[in-house]
């Protein structure tokens, strides 16, 4: 069964660059969400969409925006990298109605800001 | 005070023993929630959820809902060195879908 898709798998910024994370969600799914996990952390919720629309807004910073396109696929941009962000970046798929039923990520970005 | 608390762990047990772990939430408006599986720098993977109090059983796990005491946890039979994780309690309120995930317990189990 096709899975959410990640892109690129590993990312390497320097400081203050920009970087732009890649999601493909399920197919039929119209929900996408993303996570930050920082070394040794638990995942921490950043942004979610729904039909194109940001549906709700966690711990993202303002150098972070994110969207998702007519194909619902998303991207999440990071603007003047700092050290702090390096992390691993998950996306998670899922379809109307059926969000609060758990759902899986995809394979992740794995960021390092040199 | 964390949204959703575990034990960080190491929980170490030895091959074929019960692994118990526990989860607490603070917020009583939770509707949903899991447990995933998360192996070192790889992606969470959903083992199990639940939604209504009592027990959920599939295969080797065993989750445990008790919504008056705020409380969730897993169970795993017959432990296998391969379930040496950290394993990832998570709670969903709103319909949002948005995921509020404990710091993980660390399981080893030893052959």
């Amino acid at each position: 069964a096709a899975g959410v898709i990640q892109s690129p798998r590993h990312l390497i910024k320097e400081k203050r660059e920009t970087a732009t994370l890649k999601c493909y969600p399920i197919p039929r799914h119209d929900t996408v969400y993303w996570y930050q996990q920082g070394p040794g952390q638990d995942p921490q919720f950043l942004i979610s969409f729904y039909e194109k629309m940001q549906s709700d807004k966690g711990s993202i910073p303002d150098r972070f925006s994110a969207q998702q396109f007519s194909d619902y696929h998303s991207e999440l941009n990071m603007s003047s990298l700092e050290l702090g962000d390096s992390a691993l970046y998950f996306c998670a798929s899922s379809s109307t109605g059926l969000a609060n039923y758990g759902y899986t990520f995809g394979s992740g970005t794995r960021l390092t800001v040199v | 005070q964390k949204e959703v608390e575990q034990n960080s762990g190491p929980l170490s047990v030895p091959e074929g023993a019960i692994a118990s772990l526990n989860c607490t939430y603070s917020d009583r408006g939770s509707q949903s929630f899991f447990w995933y599986r998360q192996y070192s720098g790889k992606s969470p993977e959903l083992i199990m959820s639940i939604y209504s109090n009592g027990d959920k059983e599939d295969g080797r796990f065993t989750a445990q809902l008790n919504k008056a005491s705020q409380y969730v946890s897993l169970l795993i039979r017959d432990s296998q060195p391969s379930d040496s994780a950290t394993y990832l309690c998570a709670v969903s309120s709103g319909n949002t879908g948005k995921l509020i995930f404990g710091q993980g317990t660390t399981l080893q189990v030893k052959p």
